[in-house]
């Protein structure tokens, strides 16, 4: 069965640092997430992503964050000066088809652990 | 923010016996999904209900979408070890443009043999 992968499993950077974390999305879908999950706490959306743009971004994804797809397998989310509060687990996501339709699903990947120090 | 609120947060039950985790809010949504995590890997979806009031069975597992569409359950029959994880709802947001979903902190269900 098709699934996201993601790389690295586990990236350890000094705060300050640039990190590049990467996601490869099913082969057929068409809309991109990233969410993260901060140890004990819930699973939060951070960006939504159609056609080369940022369809939604939530609070937590400030001037700091970006996404891209450079090409037409990876998608990439880049946090510019980590932060001691940006270590989390990060979730990328894809769906076939989107919102306004419910009963699409959107699937994820295993995450990359993100560690600040 | 949409609020999803989980309960309980952690249940530990014997093989063989029943259970109902519950997924309220006092948002509406367009529909909810049901996910299922493991330590070290991402959500892994298990159902998504739509339609108000809808019930959907995935064998031993029956899950109910509440009647205004704000609230849910799951419900496990004859529990199993193999059930036991990390049980996760998650709401799609009915203003949101690309399906931004609201998760839920999760049930932990540990199932004894």
């Amino acid at each position: 069965e098709p699934e996201v992968t993601q790389t690295p499993s586990h990236q350890v950077t000094q705060m300050g640092q640039e990190v590049i974390l990467r996601c490869v999305p099913i082969s057929n879908h068409l809309y991109f997430y990233w969410y993260r999950q901060i140890l004990g706490q819930k699973v939060e959306f951070l960006v939504s992503f159609y056609n080369n743009e940022i369809s939604e971004k939530s609070e937590i994804f400030d001037d700091q964050f970006s996404v891209e797809r450079p090409d037409g397998s990876n998608f990439t989310l880049k946090i510019r000066s980590t932060k001691l509060e940006d270590s989390a687990m990060y979730f990328c996501a894809s769906s076939e088809v989107s919102a306004p339709t419910p009963n699409q699903p959107q699937h994820f990947g295993d995450g990359t652990r993100l560690s600040i120090l | 923010t949409q609020l999803l609120e989980q309960s309980p947060q952690f249940l530990s039950i014997q093989e063989g016996e029943n259970l109902t985790v519950y997924c309220n809010s006092s948002s509406v949504f367009s529909s909810l999904q049901w996910y299922r995590q493991e330590p070290g890997e991402g959500p892994v979806l298990l159902v998504t209900v739509v339609t108000g009031g809808e019930v959907k069975k995935l064998k031993r597992l029956t899950f109910q979408f509440g009647d205004a569409r704000k609230d849910s359950s799951l419900h496990i029959t004859a529990a199993q070890p193999g059930d036991t994880g990390l049980y996760l709802c998650a709401g799609l947001d009915r203003g949101s443009t690309l399906g931004r979903l609201y998760f839920g902190r999760g049930t932990q269900l540990t199932v004894w043999p």
